[in-house]
């Protein structure tokens, strides 16, 4: 039972360019949830994803950063138009459902350089 | 919204004393409270977590209280050994569609021979 898997695990990108990140949750897991930590810092909150639905996007910045969980693939963080402020660790969670009762399980995280 | 602080963001112990990290939350309908392991590159890991109806929790050297009239919960590692040394990170959810964990800023534990 593979856990939370995330692709690519270090991602370098110059500015201007579009990053992408991926997420496949834990098997059976629907919600997807996207959080940002930088360096030397805790993990801040992005956006909340079931399959095909936005739940909560309160943490995501309103500008180049947009986020999918498709009914077939896995969740996608975009970024466009990168600035060296995204260089930062993103790391995505899955939880069978949004439920108090169930735990988040995180993945490896993705490492994003902005030259 | 939910804000947590947590303190101190620096704990150093000797090897088998004991280890005590606290963090205060702002929204009274919180009502899950997970604590975090993250060793350096790594994803974080649940390590243990409590909820509302309950006051306290102990897995083996490791145990959590929780006050929800003083809107506190603290971490206690006991016999504390090299392999502890991690950045912890406590986070609280609250009720309602609002899935989201909101950390604190972390604190890192250094156990020292």
């Amino acid at each position: 039972n593979a856990g939370v898997m995330q692709n690519p695990r270090h991602l370098v990108r110059r500015r201007g360019q579009e990053a992408r990140l991926r997420c496949s949750p834990m098997k059976g897991h629907s919600h997807v949830y996207w959080y940002r930590q930088l360096p030397e810092e805790g993990l801040k909150f992005m956006v909340y994803l079931q399959k095909e639905n936005i739940i909560d996007e309160s943490g995501m910045p309103k500008e180049r950063f947009s986020a999918e969980f498709p009914k077939e693939g896995p969740s996608i963080l975009r970024i466009q138009q990168v600035v060296r402020g995204d260089s930062a660790a993103y790391f995505c969670a899955s939880s069978p459902s949004g439920g108090i009762a169930n735990e988040q399980f995180f993945g490896p995280g993705t490492r994003l350089t902005v030259l | 919204g939910e804000n947590v602080e947590q303190h101190p963001s620096t704990l150093s112990v000797q090897e088998g004393d004991s280890a005590v990290i606290k963090c205060t939350y702002s929204d009274s309908a919180s009502n899950y409270f997970p604590w975090y392991k993250q060793e350096l590159g790594k994803r974080p890991q649940l390590i243990i977590d409590i909820r509302s109806n309950v006051g306290e929790k102990k897995d083996q050297r490791i145990a959590v209280t929780l006050n929800k009239t003083a809107k506190h919960f603290s971490l206690h590692i006991t016999e504390t050994q090299p392999e502890d040394s991690a950045v912890y990170f406590c986070a609280a959810r609250g009720t309602g569609t609002a899935s989201k964990l909101t950390f604190g800023t972390g604190t890192r534990l250094q156990v020292t021979l």
